[in-house]
């Protein structure tokens, strides 16, 4: 089946740490893959985006490649800042049939000052 | 520019009671869906519609129901709510076509249930 798998959070940084969160993913077919992110109260909203094999997704300084042959998207980003501390949910949606996307379980980060 | 509109935001039930979450968008997005969040098991499908009069089951329908009478609203209808169904529940919405599908889902705030 279709699945997504996050590293095991929580996860606790300091501010200007270097962060990555990993995913991984398995799916039948060629998968477009997304990152989305929650703030506190909030619904999710995206974060980034990638289509195909190599692509690159970025905005506001976080980072994801999409690599194949390793099936994974890993979220980085250089230097964090408090307003990062969010949860980070890794999502893939298959190409066929409805617009229909599959999450990972979410990965809690709080930066700390 | 509401957006995805939810409510209520939080309620209590008692098992056995039934109840409505009501999920409205003003965006005129063609697919709506509803999940539920559940602690460390990220977002679960429950039901989707591709447009007003069709719906579909997502991962994870049973005990609950949906209609989609018109594009702007998605109701979810618990009729026996049992302590299984305490959860966070988001309604989400999206806009599929031909040459525009960027894959992105637009949420609710979140409706937070509580059965007893």
């Amino acid at each position: 089946g279709n699945s997504v798998t996050q590293m095991e959070g929580p996860v606790t940084l300091s501010e200007e740490a270097f962060l990555t969160i990993n995913c991984t993913y398995t799916a039948t077919g060629y998968p477009s893959l997304f990152w989305y992110v929650q703030y506190p109260g909030e619904g999710l909203q995206l974060l980034l985006k990638a289509t195909k094999a190599d692509d690159k997704g970025s905005n506001k300084g976080f980072e994801a490649t999409y690599r194949k042959e390793t099936t994974s998207f890993h979220l980085e980003k250089g230097s964090v800042q408090v307003s990062d501390s969010a949860v980070y949910f890794c999502a893939l949606r298959l190409i066929q049939g409805a617009q229909k996307l599959v999450f990972g379980q979410g990965t809690r980060l709080t930066i700390n000052p | 520019n509401a957006g995805v509109t939810q409510t209520p935001k939080f309620r209590i039930l008692k098992i056995g009671q039934s109840m409505t979450l009501q999920c409205a968008q003003d965006m005129n997005h063609n697919y709506m869906y509803w999940y539920r969040q559940d602690p460390g098991m990220g977002l679960k499908l429950i039901y989707y519609s591709v447009g007003a009069g069709i719906t579909d089951k997502g991962e994870v329908p049973n005990g609950y129901n949906v209609s989609r009478s018109t594009t702007e609203d998605f109701p979810l209808r618990l009729e026996l709510a049992a302590p299984s169904q305490t959860s966070v529940y988001f309604c989400a919405s999206s806009y599929l076509r031909a040459g525009a599908n960027t894959g992105e889902l637009f949420f609710g705030e979140g409706s937070r249930l509580t059965v007893l």
